[in-house]
């Protein structure tokens, strides 16, 4: 049974510093998704990660992808208040199926 | 372009009664997930269809839980009956195949605002 696990499940930070959001899967699987989501809405997709090595970014967030090691971490770049939300990463399958973490509980504090 | 739409919103009803929720996804999309979030998790997929095929209903509880695709656009899921642990948000999800200039496919999925759902 594929396993996804985020670390760490509550992260409070202050505004103006850097944090990492790792997410370890337990099953061979080249793709990676990341979703973000506000209390009491629904999922936005952030970023999806196809390949090993990949890396995208946007705004103060970026997200990157190691297969071997089975590892996706989500970097936050000098953080603001408005990132405040829950992020999810995902592992999917060759047809579409996703396997989400517990998620994060990002609060960015002045 | 329009989003994945659900209905309704909000329900509430009470143990062993019956509910059913709809969900339109976005036009073109030939693949529909529902997933259902209990409070504090993560979304878990209940069923996936591709048209109006089911391609996993593993983790489905058929013997309370069903749902249908009919001519592989609208769909809806049904409970009967509700028991007080089917509390949750239940999210339709779509998405279409793309091709990628890695050869990799994406299966980018599109969520709904969600039903939420209260059993007392």
């Amino acid at each position: 049974e594929l396993k996804v696990e985020q670390n760490p499940l509550f992260l409070s930070m202050q505004e103006g510093k850097n944090y990492t959001i790792y997410c370890n899967y337990s099953t061979t699987s080249d793709r990676l998704y990341w979703y973000r989501q506000d209390p009491g809405k629904s999922l936005e997709s952030l970023f999806v990660l196809l390949s090993n090595g990949a890396v995208k970014q946007e705004g103060r967030l970026m997200a990157s992808l190691d297969t071997k090691a089975r590892l996706s971490t989500l970097h936050i770049t000098a953080a603001v208040h408005d990132l405040s939300a829950t992020y999810f990463c995902a592992s999917g399958t060759s047809y579409g199926k996703l396997t989400f973490g517990q998620g994060t509980i990002l609060t960015v504090h002045p | 372009e329009a989003g994945v739409a659900q209905s309704p919103r909000y329900k509430i009803i009470e143990k062993r009664q019956s509910v059913a929720f709809w969900c339109n996804p976005i036009s073109g999309h030939a693949t529909l997930y529902w997933y259902q979030q209990i409070l504090g998790q993560g979304p878990k997929l209940l069923i996936q269809f591709q048209n109006n095929g089911v391609v996993d209903d593993s983790q489905l509880p058929k013997d309370r839980f069903s749902a249908e695709r009919l001519k592989g656009v609208d769909s809806t899921l049904k409970i009967q009956p509700a028991k007080l642990e089917d509390s949750a948000v239940y999210l339709c999800a779509s998405s279409s195949l793309r091709a990628t200039g890695t050869g990799v496919r994406s299966y980018e999925q599109y969520f709904g605002p969600g039903t939420r759902l209260t059993v007392t």
